[in-house]
């Protein structure tokens, strides 16, 4: 139990365009959900967390309007990277939590995206 | 501030050998603390945890000690299998912040048949 998916897996795409991520929560509902960002040899960086049907609160340095959250429903949460340049290349990994799963605020992770901007 | 720091980058034992993982830390507001294993190109995988109020938990050949004073975090893994190889980062929760997680800098972990 307590799967998170991603998709896609692995995103190229060129300087200038949007990209959307999905995290996705498979057996159970997820009333938070955070993003993270994690440049090669580095550690996660949380880059905002998320409730569902509410604005996504994002961390101190992270551009609210280029990387947009939505979380419409207990199992879904979209990351959009917009007019991506090279220097947002990295892998974004999605967790969710929620209280009727494991410990109280107990994270389970999806499996990441790659994204690669030329 | 906030930071989350490990003492040695990278760590390279033999198959079969004890292994330890060290976590330097500088928020004593953390309710708990956890451990990651990260293979390469997937998410983080869950290890083991340990309360705040605690200063030792065991699991399968995983063991983590706390030690508040110094506010330093260990994680020793028993009898080091080449599947271990991987990159171990500790994590400090929030509790009143959601739940949210500050990750150290990580400890790529080699080991040698």
């Amino acid at each position: 139990g307590a799967v998170v998916s991603q998709h896609p897996s692995w995103v190229i795409c060129k300087s200038g365009t949007s990209v959307k991520i999905e995290c996705r929560s498979l057996d159970f509902q997820a009333t938070t959900m955070f993003w993270y960002r994690q440049f090669p040899k580095q550690s996660l960086m949380l880059m905002a967390t998320s409730n569902e049907g509410s604005k996504a609160t994002y961390e101190q340095g992270v551009e609210k309007d280029k990387f947009l959250i939505n979380h419409a429903s207990l199992t879904l949460s979209t990351l959009t990277v917009t007019s991506a340049h090279p220097e947002d290349s990295s892998f974004y990994i999605c967790s969710a939590s929620s209280p009727g799963q494991g410990t109280a605020d107990t994270q389970y992770f999806g499996p990441g995206t790659r994204l690669t901007v030329l | 501030g906030e930071s989350v720091g490990l003492h040695l980058p990278t760590l390279s034992v033999q198959e079969g050998d004890n292994s330890i993982i060290n976590c330097a830390y500088s928020n004593s507001a953390s309710d708990y603390f956890i451990w990651y294993k990260q293979e390469s190109g997937k998410g983080p995988q869950f290890i083991i945890d340990i309360r705040s109020n605690m200063d030792k938990r065991q699991g399968q050949r995983v063991t983590v000690l706390l030690n508040k004073t110094v506010k330093h975090l260990s994680l020793q893994i028993a009898a080091t299998q080449p599947g271990d190889s991987a990159v171990y980062f500790c994590a400090l929760a929030f509790y009143n912040q959601g739940g949210k997680l500050i990750f150290g800098q990580g400890t790529e972990l080699s080991v040698k048949p």
